[in-house]
């Protein structure tokens, strides 16, 4: 079983959409959470942290259920530059800094 | 202005040759990283360097040598090069236990 699993998609959607990512991971010690966006042939780059209690940030909205080892992601008003992978991330615990990638759901936002 | 640069940005080369990969961050951080992203793009921490002193060493053949020559710099050199070693490799750096800053890649492609 892989250490952090997604539905690699891709997931097509119109604009205006809203679009849900899940994320489940192995690990019942890890401690930080992330979603990482990749544009095509780019470096990968931090969209937001996920918090225990649910976190926003604009039309984005990032959720956590630790019983479960479970993340999501939610994504309103979808629009044509959300064309993306968008990267699970866990972090097993605080003693270092290394970061568990999921493999990426894709995302096609289409006019 | 760039944060964290990577050079070459694209890499060709026959097996069995030897090769270095150059990565800077003028973001001041005191960690730096490198991961590889193989074809079916999961990423994968390889190396991680506090202070220049090696933290992090994951499971990768000792082909691979990291090297770090002072806290902005972390470089990547790798003998007897395989066809397996192809990827994409994304050197990163943060501060300790903080947001990771990727590099845009160096696309190594083993003929």
């Amino acid at each position: 079983r892989k250490e952090v699993e997604q539905d690699p998609g891709p997931f097509n959607v119109p604009e205006g959409a809203t679009v849900a990512f899940n994320c489940t991971y192995s690990n019942s010690a890890s401690q930080s959470f992330f979603w990482y966006r990749q544009d095509c042939r780019k470096e990968p780059k931090l969209l937001m942290s996920v918090y225990s209690s649910g976190n926003e940030d604009g039309r984005f909205t990032a959720q956590l259920n630790r019983a479960s080892q479970y993340i999501s992601l939610l994504i309103r008003d979808s629009k044509l530059s959300d064309s993306a992978t968008y990267l699970c991330v866990v972090r097993p615990d605080n003693a270092g800094n290394m970061l568990t990638f999921g493999g990426g759901t894709r995302l096609m936002v289409k006019p | 202005d760039t944060a964290v640069s990577q050079t070459p940005k694209y890499l060709v080369t026959q097996m069995g040759n030897d090769k270095s990969i150059k990565c800077e961050q003028n973001l001041g951080h005191d960690t730096m990283y490198w991961y590889k992203q193989d074809s079916k793009k999961f990423l994968k921490i390889m190396f991680s360097y506090n202070n220049k002193e090696l933290i992090i060493n994951e499971t990768v053949p000792n082909r691979f040598s990291p090297k770090s020559p002072d806290k902005a710099h972390l470089n990547l050199h790798i003998n007897s090069l395989e066809l397996g070693d192809s990827a994409v490799y994304f050197c990163a750096s943060s501060h300790y236990q903080e947001t990771q800053y990727f590099g845009p890649g160096t696309r190594l492609l083993v003929l």
